[in-house]
């Protein structure tokens, strides 16, 4: 079955420190992969996403993430945090189906990220 | 703003009753996903459509019913309300193989 586990349920990190959210997905013959991020009572935004091109991915407000085959992972990082990253984050995986159609989303159980002061 | 228009953005109903939430797709895209978010369940995919028509279901109730129209803006229809039904209901679009975008969502909470 294909899915996508997010190692860490909550990472607290100091503000001005690096952000590693890890994200592991089931091995599939196209997918592609996303990492949204919801702020509190607020929708899902899209950070970046990974479709096959450029296997290290820059996203929005200074994210990247790297798609690793042989790892079967797309850890999301940032350099240095900011407070106004704490906030929710889903890696979410799709696959194109036999027929060329994009599958649905599948998302992982979120990451919780806490920036200290 | 993702483009993706849900309505209404709140919503407070009793158990037992009916509501329908609406959502608009981005100009041009042909899917539509919707989801629904609880504090207990997470992140849950209830069914998509493509052009009209159902592609995929996931944890959809019987109660629960969407359909896509040939604008293709989407309704779910959620009926025989249950206080566990409460929970943020999520739209998304996307065009097939793209990128796929959120609404903001509609909170729903049953009394």
């Amino acid at each position: 079955a294909q899915s996508v586990t997010q190692l860490d349920s909550h990472v607290s990190v100091s503000e001005g420190t690096p952000v590693l959210l890890r994200c592991n997905y089931s091995s599939s013959y196209s997918p592609s992969l996303f990492w949204y991020v919801q702020h509190p009572n607020k929708g899902l935004q899209l950070l970046l996403k990974y479709t096959s091109a450029a296997t290290l991915v820059k996203g929005i407000n200074g994210f990247e993430a790297e798609f690793k085959k042989s790892e079967t992972s797309f850890h999301l990082t940032k350099p240095s945090a900011h407070m106004s990253d704490a906030a929710e984050y889903f890696c979410v995986v799709t696959y194109t189906n036999y027929g060329g159609s994009q599958g649905n989303l599948i998302f992982g159980k979120g990451t919780k990220l806490s920036v200290k002061p | 703003d993702s483009g993706v228009t849900q309505t209404p953005k709140h919503l407070i109903t009793a158990t037992g009753q009916r509501v329908t939430l609406r959502c608009s797709p981005r100009s041009g895209d042909l899917s539509v996903y919707w989801y629904q978010q609880s504090l207990d369940q997470g992140l849950q995919f209830l069914i998509q459509y493509y052009n009209g028509e159902e592609r995929a279901k996931g944890n959809i109730l019987e109660r629960f019913s969407a359909q896509q129209f040939p604008d293709l803006h989407s309704e779910l229809n959620l009926s025989s309300l249950e206080l566990g039904d409460s929970a943020l209901y999520f739209c998304a679009s996307s065009v097939s193989g793209n990128t796929i975008y959120f609404g903001e969502g509609s909170w729903l909470t049953v009394v």
